[in-house]
């Protein structure tokens, strides 16, 4: 079956500091890989995506992702965190045979930046 | 740039209540789907339309019901309310015929409380 794992429930950085949030998916085919970001009582907003192509992906707000087929990865990152980045991100993956696209999440990664 | 609208944003029902939950898709997108995000869970698939048909179902109790009509805008019907249907309820859109047929846009999501 399909399925997203991201490792870390919560992680705390300093802002400035580098980030990398982890995500590994288990799909039989290559995967459309996406990383939502939910500020609390929000909406889901896409920061990036991976369909095909070059594996390292650049997004919106400084964020980046990289695919790694090997390792079923699709890890976010940022080089310098801002105070504004404290949020939950979500990586997905889809589409699936016999649907139309619908997404399937992780559970989710509560990211808190310190002063 | 338009975006994905659902209404109402806030609902408050009591037990055995019914609530209907409304979704107006991206101009032009012909694909609508509909998630439940419970507290501090990852959002879930409920449904899906294509074209006014539903293309795909995931774990959407029996007492819900969902339909789009021929404006694309859709209606997530909920009966029966129990406590643990309170939820952030989202809704999002997109276009089969759209290069990037894959991505899918979120609305800002009803926050149900069923009390």
């Amino acid at each position: 079956a399909q399925s997203v794992t991201q490792p870390d429930i919560h992680i705390t950085v300093s802002e400035g500091a580098s980030l990398e949030l982890r995500c590994n998916y288990s799909y039989g085919a290559t995967p459309y890989l996406f990383w939502y970001v939910q500020s609390p009582g929000q909406g889901l907003q896409l920061l990036l995506k991976y369909f095909s192509g070059d594996t390292l992906v650049q997004g919106i707000k400084g964020f980046e992702a990289e695919f790694k087929r090997s390792q079923s990865s699709f890890n976010l990152r940022k080089p310098s965190v801002h105070w504004s980045d404290a949020a939950e991100y979500f990586c997905a993956v889809g589409p699936f045979s016999g649907g139309y696209n619908k997404l399937i999440f992780g559970a989710g990664t509560r990211l808190a930046v310190h002063p | 740039a338009a975006g994905v609208i659902q209404s109402p944003r806030h609902l408050i029902k009591e037990k055995r209540e019914t609530a209907t939950l409304k979704c107006y898709p991206i101009p032009r997108h012909d694909t609508v789907y509909w998630y439940q995000q419970g507290p501090g869970q990852d959002p879930q698939f409920l449904i899906s339309f294509y074209e006014k048909m539903q293309s795909d179902k995931g774990s959407i109790p029996d007492r819900f019901s969902a339909q789009q009509f021929s404006d694309y805008h859709s209606e997530l019907n909920m009966s029966s309310l129990e406590l643990g249907d309170s939820a952030l309820y989202f809704c999002a859109s997109s276009s089969q015929l759209a290069e990037s047929y894959n991505e899918q846009f979120f609305g800002p999501g009803t926050r149900l409380t069923v009390l």
